[in-house]
């Protein structure tokens, strides 16, 4: 059984801080890696995609990626308030599977 | 906005009916997959169709069914509903085998 694993929270941080979201998957010859935001009541927004070990970076949001390890993570920078949301880590490799998300509370 | 369009956004069956759920993708996209993701829970996967061909699926029952016509609509059909059916139905595009772009959903109610 191929798995997506997260913690599912919540992880609470003040704002401004850095909020650190981990995610590690099982079958190791996935290629590509998401993250998606959502809200609650609202569909999945999707925030990065990696493909290739190391950091990508974009605005407040950088993905990492350690294929050996296989680990996946989201750090996010400046947290705002408006950043609360679940978090979903996507693996795909045929298909593509999510983890059960991790609830992040940005308090002010 | 992702482009990717649902409907209906509500609905509520009782437990043996059938339901149709449809999704228009964004302009562009081949691809289109559907999840069903119960409250609390990631995504799971369904099905993909690809070009009106289906190229993947999860595992799901076969009264989940699927349809992709030619301008890349799709359509997710489940027969003989069971309550354990009750859930947010995603539709996604995508232009490829990568990012995928989802709809709002339907939230599925049965009773």
């Amino acid at each position: 059984q191929k798995e997506v694993e997260q913690n599912s929270g919540p992880l609470s941080v003040p704002e401004g801080a850095i909020a650190s979201l981990n995610c590690t998957y099982s079958d190791r010859v996935s290629q590509s890696f998401f993250w998606y935001r959502q809200y609650s009541g609202k569909s999945p927004e999707l925030i990065m995609s990696i493909y290739s070990n190391g950091d990508k970076e974009d605005g407040r949001f950088t993905a990492q990626l350690n294929k050996a390890s296989q680990y996946v993570s989201l750090l996010i920078r400046d947290s705002q308030p408006s950043d609360s949301a679940t978090y979903l880590c996507a693996v795909r490799d045929n298909d593509m599977r999510f983890g059960a998300g991790t609830r992040l509370t940005v308090k002010p | 906005e992702t482009g990717v369009t649902q409907s209906p956004t509500h609905l509520i069956k009782t437990r043996g009916q059938q339901v149709t759920l449809r999704c228009s993708s964004q302009s562009g996209h081949n691809t289109v997959s559907w999840y069903q993701q119960a409250l609390g829970q990631g995504p799971q996967f369904i099905f993909q169709y690809y070009r009106e061909e289906e190229n993947g699926r999860g595992n799901f029952p076969p009264r989940f069914s699927g349809l992709q016509f030619p301008n890349y609509s799709s359509e997710l059909n489940v027969n003989a509903l069971e309550l354990d059916d009750s859930a947010l139905y995603l539709c996604a595009s995508s232009p490829g085998q990568n990012e995928q772009y989802f709809g709002p959903g339907t939230r599925l109610t049965v009773t």
